[in-house]
């Protein structure tokens, strides 16, 4: 069974840049399939960030795609999240997951990052 | 890309069925079977309930469907029960390469 755990700062600045780790447990990061970032406003719906394939190849949503980085240490078995020049439109409730394909398996329990200053 | 179109909200009284619908364009759900369903409830994760249109991952009731035509994909839920009330969110791959997710709804069981 494929387990995920969200870290990082539960507050961070405007402007400043939003940092998460997704640590997994149960398989190994560097053998196959995506990894996922999912984010959900609060009282909003879910918005699928991005995505890393276990060979590196990155996947955005293009809308923030130009403030996004996901990236995989496979040394610790983790994939993290940076997303850039953060507002208060970037206050949400982050889930990391694991997808085959299509559909994200597997989630973590998510994490809330409120953007305040 | 533009988020899929679901209602906000739809209800059933125990035992009845119901169906939430999932509507997009051909870059998307019309184009590819890769469409999913995911259950939320307050406070938790989503957990995912179909995939690739109408798949069952292993430990789902098969009171849960899914189904596609066109560019609209549905999730049936037979034999409703108090614990199916939930938020539920379709997803789908897109011509893009990337995934785009439904606005979800809030199912109630009356």
């Amino acid at each position: 069974q494929v387990q995920l755990q969200e870290s990082g700062p539960g507050l961070v600045k405007p402007s400043e840049t939003l940092s998460l780790t997704c640590a997994v447990s149960g398989y190994s990061i560097s053998s196959a399939y995506y990894w996922g970032w999912i984010r959900q406003p609060p009282g909003k719906g879910l918005e699928w960030i991005g995505s890393i394939y276990h060979s590196g190849s990155t996947y955005y949503n293009p809308s923030l795609k130009s403030r996004v980085t996901i990236s995989v240490d496979t040394s610790k078995n983790q994939f993290s999240l940076k997303l850039s020049s953060v507002t208060a439109a970037d206050t949400a409730v982050y889930y990391c997951a694991f997808s085959k394909g299509g559909a994200f398996d597997y989630w973590g329990q998510g994490t809330l990052v409120t953007v305040s200053s | 890309q533009s988020a899929l179109t679901q209602p906000a909200s739809v209800s059933g009284s125990p035992g009845q069925s119901i169906t939430i619908s999932c509507t997009g364009t051909s870059s998307d759900v019309g184009g590819y079977n890769y469409v999913s369903w995911y259950q939320q409830h307050p406070g938790k994760a989503p957990k995912l309930m179909i995939y690739d249109v109408s798949n069952r991952p292993s430990g789902v009731s098969n009171r849960f469907s899914g189904s596609k035509s066109g560019n609209t994909a549905s999730l049936t839920i037979s034999g409703l029960q108090a614990e199916d009330e939930a938020d539920y969110s379709c997803s789908s791959y897109t011509s893009s390469s990337t995934l785009v997710f439904g606005g979800g709804t809030k199912l109630t069981v009356l």
